[in-house]
């Protein structure tokens, strides 16, 4: 079945860099894309960016350009998200999640992977 | 503060048809797809509602969606306990270049 697999938790110090890891099975790899969600303690659900697994092209939400980096290793399907200079407000559970592209406008996320917990604390 | 408005709590008995909201503007909703997103506790999101009012696999036909003009609808009918847990709108915003989520509301089964 179609199933993606994060890495586990992590605990940083502000300032630090995190990356979570999204291992992809059950499907073409590069037939979709793989978008990265978080949410913060007591918060909704929040976008962070996507990216094609099989140009590599990325979209990133503007809260977040210069300070994430998605990739995707096509060979072992697994996409990387990396958060820099972390503080406090990036504790949050991330998820990973196929994108289905339809056509502008037209996208979802399914399945999604399991989150990973990011602690940022000194 | 999330371009989409969604109240923050539902409520109803088992059996009933309970409706959850979400308010946009015409650079979102107005010209793009909705999906619905359930979030129950302890589990990842898992969508509902995606493209043209789809229910995704798997999705029983308790749970539909709905979309007019600005504003779109997730309607559960036969509600269940097991239903209980947050929902969240989700769509493409052509102004702000962004996909954009709801607030999320957290729906209480009685």
């Amino acid at each position: 079945q179609v199933q993606l697999v994060q890495s586990g938790g992590e605990v940083k110090k502000p300032g630090a860099s995190v990356k979570v890891s999204c291992k992809a099975s059950g499907y073409t790899f590069h037939f979709y894309g793989i978008t990265w969600v978080r949410q913060a303690p007591g918060q909704g659900l929040e976008w962070m960016g996507w990216t094609s697994a099989y140009s590599g092209n990325t979209k990133y939400a503007q809260k977040f350009q210069g300070r994430m980096t998605m990739i995707t290793d096509k060979s072992a399907s697994i996409a990387y998200m990396e958060l820099r200079t972390l503080t406090a407000d990036d504790t949050a559970v991330y998820y990973c999640a196929r994108r289905h592209f339809y056509g502008e406008g037209d996208n979802h996320f399914d399945p999604w992977g399991q989150g990973t917990l990011v602690t940022v604390s000194a | 503060q999330s371009v989409l408005t969604q109240p923050p709590s539902a409520s109803g008995t088992p059996g009933q048809k309970v409706t959850i909201s979400c308010s946009g503007a015409t650079s979102n909703i107005g010209r793009n797809t909705v999906n619905w997103y359930q979030h129950l506790p302890g589990t990842a999101p898992k969508v509902l509602i995606y493209s043209k009012n789809q229910r995704a696999s798997g999705v029983p036909d308790r749970f539909s969606g709905s979309k007019s003009g600005t504003s779109a609808s997730l309607a559960i009918s036969g509600l269940q306990s097991e239903d209980e847990g947050d929902y969240y709108c989700a769509v493409w915003d052509d102004s702000l270049n962004a996909w954009v989520f709801g607030g999320g509301t957290k729906l209480t089964v009685l």
